[in-house]
């Protein structure tokens, strides 16, 4: 149980475009998403909390026009990159926590994005 | 906002050997610790977690420790096997008694046990 599904594990695209990367929650609900992402060798960081049917909470630093969120289910939450540039290249991956549950997080395989 | 410390940043250890890695968090609201492994391009995993009213969890080879009043926590490997080899990320969550706790990471560690 608890599995979470991350789409796509890899993408390669244009300086410019947007991406849209997606997270579902295969056999649980989820009304909280979290998004993190992760540099080579380093840890994860927070990019925001995604609130099923409410905006999306970001953390300081992170720019809510650039990496919009969108969690429409309980089980779907959706990042986008928008206009991507090579610097918003890295891996991005989501966690979801059970609806009920105040603690254990389980995580999706990761996106990893690579900006032209 | 809550900050997790992590130490050491990489562990060399001889297969059988045991491996500690520590972490520090600030937030004394804090009262849920996990501890999460994460191999090469994958996802990470949640090998063990305590919570703040008990002070030691046990699990087959590994053990986790929890001191409040320090505000640290470790995790314990004991027979360290070849496939432990990965990023070990300890985690803290403040909670709020809301759905919305942030689970923030420590820096991780690179665990290299050698054959």
């Amino acid at each position: 149980g608890a599995v979470v599904s991350q789409h796509p594990s890899w993408v390669i695209c244009k300086s410019g475009t947007s991406v849209k990367i997606e997270c579902r929650s295969l056999d649980f609900q989820a009304t909280t998403m979290f998004w993190y992402r992760q540099f080579p060798k380093q840890s994860l960081m927070l990019m925001a909390t995604s609130n099923e049917g409410s905006k999306a909470t970001y953390e300081q630093g992170v720019e809510k026009d650039k990496f919009l969120i969108n969690h429409a289910s309980l089980t779907l939450s959706t990042l986008t990159v928008t206009s991507a540039h090579p610097e918003d290249s890295s891996f991005y991956i989501c966690s979801a926590r059970p609806t009920g549950l105040n603690e254990k997080l389980f995580f999706g395989s990761g996106t990893q994005l690579s900006v032209l | 906002g809550e900050n997790v410390e992590q130490h050491p940043s990489t562990l060399s250890v001889q297969e059988g050997d045991s491996a500690v890695i520590k972490c520090t968090y600030s937030d004394s609201a804090s009262n849920y610790f996990p501890w999460y492994k994460q191999e090469l391009g994958k996802r990470p995993q949640l090998i063990i977690d305590i919570r703040s009213n008990v002070g030691e969890k046990k699990d087959q080879r590994i053990a986790v420790t929890l001191n409040k009043t320090a505000k640290h926590f470790s995790l314990h490997i004991t027979e360290t096997q070849p496939e432990d080899s990965a990023v070990y990320f300890c985690a803290a969550t403040p909670n709020y008694g809301g759905a919305t706790n942030k689970l923030i990471f420590g820096t991780g560690t690179l665990l290299a046990v050698q054959p």
